[in-house]
């Protein structure tokens, strides 16, 4: 069926590390494929999106690419902050408004 | 705006109770959605509403669950009786654009026990 994979984390850098949360999904058509940032205590807030395939979604520094070759959207970015220590969904909208996750993956940047 | 605006923040209660969340959605966006997140499986569409009006509720666990939407700005999802099983956070979103943007409220952290 329908699904989102992401790259378990946690993933732990220093500041100014290079970023990459794989992100791959199964879906039938062509989804739109956005990217969500979870905040500690905070509820989830819509980081970048990309509707079609080679579309780039960008925000913040961060990046990623629908590939529909290889169904992906790795979320990236040059350089990350310690502000960045977040969870990251991975998400398409799967069917009529809705909108499917993944696990997510918790990153930790260090100073 | 104030954003989506859920309540309480915290809930803690006794198996068997009933546990009513709340939720005012921004103010002109026209569909709300309720998530659950759980460690085991993440985050689960439970319910969305279109228009006030429930258009898939295929997520909701069982028949102890049950939300509304009385009108534009407000809704509810209430668990009656509550289990231990139903601790998660459950989040409230809004939006007018479909799926396209959705805006979360803050939660509400619910622990039965």
């Amino acid at each position: 069926g329908n699904s989102v994979t992401q790259m378990e984390g946690p993933v732990t850098l220093s500041e100014e590390a290079f970023l990459t949360i794989n992100c791959t999904y199964t879906a039938t058509g062509y989804p739109s494929l956005f990217w969500y940032v979870q905040y500690p205590g905070e509820g989830l807030q819509l980081l970048l999106k990309a509707t079609k395939a080679d579309d780039k979604g960008s925000n913040k520094g961060f990046e990623a690419t629908y590939r529909k070759e290889t169904t992906s959207f790795h979320l990236e970015k040059g350089s990350v902050q310690v502000s960045d220590s977040a969870v990251y969904f991975c998400a398409y909208s799967g069917g009529y408004n809705k909108l499917i996750f993944g696990a997510g993956t918790r990153l930790a940047v260090h100073p | 705006d104030a954003g989506v605006i859920q309540s309480p923040r915290h809930e803690v209660t006794e198996m068997g109770q009933e546990v009513t969340l709340r939720c005012k959605p921004i103010s002109g966006h026209n569909s709300l959605f309720w998530y659950r997140q759980t460690m085991m499986r993440g985050l689960e569409l439970l319910i969305y509403f279109n228009n006030n009006v429930p258009i898939d509720d295929s997520g909701m666990p069982e028949d102890r669950f049950s939300a509304k939407m009385p009108n534009a700005s407000f809704s509810t999802l209430k668990i009656q009786p509550s289990e231990p099983r139903d601790s998660a956070v459950y989040f409230c979103a809004s939006s007018f654009t479909g799926v396209e943007k959705l805006f979360f409220g803050s939660g509400t952290q619910l622990s039965v026990l």
